[in-house]
């Protein structure tokens, strides 16, 4: 079975400019969570949904940084304008309700903005 | 006082030494455990997760948990230069399709 699967990658970019990630959770998953992680801050969770629906938007650092989630199986991180403190990865992970709530990450996105 | 919080590191064991690696919370409704291991430039991997109180094996892998005391540990059996990674704790307070609450990582590097 296919694991989370995010692109691009890596991205690098400039300063300003618009930058979006994006994610397809593990098939039958209904939860969908993106993370961000810094040497300095660690692991931090910026928002997450279920069935879709955004429940917490609360890590999101500011209005510059906007998810959306259209369908059970795809979500974008979008960041616009970037700035050279965004630079981090981000990492999304799904889980299912299936009576377990154990969460499953992608491979990551590693963001540098110059 | 931190959500959750791991002893500081570096840890450094010799390869078939037990590595102890614990972690405090301080919310007593936390209901789930997790520990991810991730290996420099990779994603955390779920390696454990544990619910109730007392031990749980997988493996070299132990889990145990302590509600009373607010801890939870992850002994290493024979531990292998394989298993130098940062070790990550995670708690979740709220049940199924809720977030996870992260420590900031101990890092383990076993000496062949």
């Amino acid at each position: 079975d296919a694991g989370v699967i995010q692109s691009p990658r890596h991205e690098v970019t400039e300063m300003g400019q618009e930058v979006t990630l994006r994610c397809k959770p593990i098939s039958g998953h209904n939860s969908l969570f993106w993370y961000r992680q810094t040497m300095m801050r660690g692991l931090e969770l910026l928002i997450y949904f279920n069935n879709n629906v955004p429940i917490d938007d609360s890590g999101m650092p500011e209005d510059r940084f906007s998810a959306k989630m259209p369908n059970a199986s795809f979500s974008t991180l979008k960041i616009q304008p970037s700035e050279p403190r965004d630079s981090a990865v981000y990492f999304c992970a799904s889980s299912s309700n299936r009576g377990r709530d154990e969460q499953f990450f992608g491979p990551g996105t590693r963001l540098t903005v110059l | 006082q931190k959500e959750v919080e791991q002893n500081s590191g570096p840890l450094s064991v010799p390869e078939g030494a037990i590595a102890s690696l614990n972690c405090t919370y301080s919310d007593r409704v936390s209901q789930s455990f997790f520990w991810y291991r991730q290996y420099s430039g990779k994603s955390p991997e779920l390696i454990m997760s544990i619910y109730s109180n007392g031990d749980k094996e997988d493996g070299r892998f132990t889990a145990q948990l302590n509600k009373a005391s607010q801890y939870v540990s992850l002994l290493i059996r024979d531990s292998q230069p394989s298993d130098s990674a940062t070790y990550l704790c995670a708690v979740n307070k709220h049940g199924a399709n809720s977030k996870l609450t992260f420590g900031k990582g101990i890092t383990l590097s076993v000496r062949p």
